[in-house]
């Protein structure tokens, strides 16, 4: 068990720019979720997956935002033409349907627009 | 929204002492569960509660799922520098496979 992986854990890139990060969940979580936390905040709730199945997703996630997880392990959160008030940690969690343990975090990916 | 009501925003203690803080909601929540944050790094898992009235302590931490299921409190014995940080209280309405609201969170000082 190596825990969440995100990927980058760094991203700054100029307005207007598209960026797509990738989180590896725990093996065998059938369950990934999608977070946004700004400074000061708690994380907020974007989407989550149930295997490739996209189940809920955010009013926060507008159409600049898709995420994906063809396979049902790793997914990706892109946002095409990134706006300043996209500048935010965006966080990976997994869980097992019906295991015992909550939500697994990982690291988080730190997006800055210039 | 359903929103989480996080209690103090900031604390500063002196080494050695007790803390208390705790989350209210205005809607039932059937999960809580305390985070805590270190820079530049994700919440990690304190405490998980799944029923109401239960109390659960993990080492110097104590946290409690309300009997109304609407508030939660999390205590912390005997503060050591590590223990700086913010503390997120976080549920779930639904069932414990729920996406997670979190609170604002506490931060916490310790003075030398």
């Amino acid at each position: 068990d190596t825990g969440v992986s995100q990927d980058p854990r760094h991203k700054i890139t100029k307005r207007g720019q598209n960026v797509t990060f990738r989180c590896d969940p725990i093996s065998e979580h059938n369950r990934l979720y999608w977070y946004r936390q700004t400074l000061g905040q708690g994380p907020e709730f974007l989407t989550y997956f149930q295997n490739e199945a996209q189940l809920e997703k955010s009013r926060l996630l507008s159409d600049r935002f898709s995420a994906e997880r063809p396979k049902g392990s790793f997914s990706t959160l892109e946002i095409q033409r990134t706006e300043q008030g996209d500048s935010a940690m965006y966080l990976c969690a997994s869980m097992e349907t019906g295991g015992n343990q909550p939500q697994h975090f990982g690291d988080g990916t730190r997006l800055s627009i210039l | 929204g359903q929103q989480l009501n996080q209690s103090p925003q900031s604390m500063f203690i002196q080494e050695g002492e007790d803390v208390s803080m705790n989350c209210t909601s205005s809607s039932i929540f059937n999960t809580w569960l305390w985070y805590k944050q270190d820079p530049g790094e994700g919440p990690v898992l304190l405490i998980a509660l799944y029923k109401a009235g239960e109390l659960t302590s993990n080492g110097r931490l104590t946290a409690q799922f309300g009997i109304t299921r609407k508030d939660s409190f999390l205590n912390i014995s005997a503060s050591i520098p590590s223990d700086v940080g913010i503390y997120f209280c976080a549920g779930s309405a639904r069932n414990r496979d729920d996406k997670i609201i979190f609170g604002k969170g506490t931060r916490l000082h310790i003075l030398p």
